[in-house]
């Protein structure tokens, strides 16, 4: 299991892009990273997952380097409901029997400021 | 699409007092989970069940909890007696397929406080 790590708490100012690394130095050949996002008193939600390069959806960017060691989830223009924890996993999805793929770590907990 | 459903989502109980929670899946979905959310750490992954049967359950404190998911729906996640510091959030999710970094949908959670 690669374990990640994330900075603890991050702020930002309304309309700025927030770029979140989490570095994975120990990420396996077929492990695909994850993050997820958690409001307060809410379960967490899926974001974005990717496995090399350069992934886009309609929230969100996630950048992966070469050596895979490290990814960047990039939210442009914050506003201040993305105030939130993100979560970054790193696992197999081919792994079948899911175990001791799900560590969510303490996250980043992201403020963004008026 | 209705989302994964939990009750009760408020809980009180005494000490050495028993709790159960109750999770509804989203419909089709054969992988169900239940987390253990602490205030200020990550969910961390209580018991993991594919249809009726249990994939992992490693973390799950079985002297007091368990676990069970009748006919691959619904589950029920019990707490027999429970201790102060099993007060958190409980969270459940289901998800398509089995493998654990695929797209899970999690439930509101039910905050259990135990005085």
């Amino acid at each position: 299991l690669a374990k990640t790590t994330q900075p603890i708490s991050m702020d930002s100012y309304e309309g700025q892009e927030v770029n979140i690394t989490c570095s994975h130095n120990n990420i396996a050949t077929n492990d695909y990273i994850t993050w997820y996002q958690q409001f307060p008193s809410q379960g967490p939600r899926f974001i974005i997952q990717g496995y090399k390069t350069k992934v886009t959806n309609e929230v969100a960017s996630l950048f992966i380097p070469a050596d895979r060691k490290s990814s960047t989830l990039s939210l442009p223009r914050v506003s201040l409901s993305d105030t939130a924890v993100y979560y970054c996993l790193v696992g197999d999805i081919s792994d079948q029997t899911g175990a001791n793929n799900l560590f969510f770590g303490t996250g980043t907990r992201l403020t963004v400021i008026p | 699409e209705a989302g994964v459903a939990q009750s009760p989502r408020y809980k009180i109980i005494e000490k050495r007092q028993s709790v159960a929670f109750w999770c509804n899946p989203i419909s089709g979905h054969a992988t169900l989970y239940w987390y253990q959310q602490i205030l200020g750490q990550g969910p961390k992954l209580l018991i993991q069940f594919q249809n009726n049967g249990v994939v992992d359950d490693s973390q799950l404190p079985k002297d007091r909890f368990s676990a069970e998911r009748l006919k691959g729906v619904d589950s029920t996640l019990k707490i027999q007696p429970a201790k102060l510091e099993d007060s958190a959030v409980y969270l459940c999710a289901s998800s398509l397929t089995p493998s654990g970094v695929y797209e899970q949908y999690f439930g509101p959670g039910t905050r259990l406080t135990v005085t």
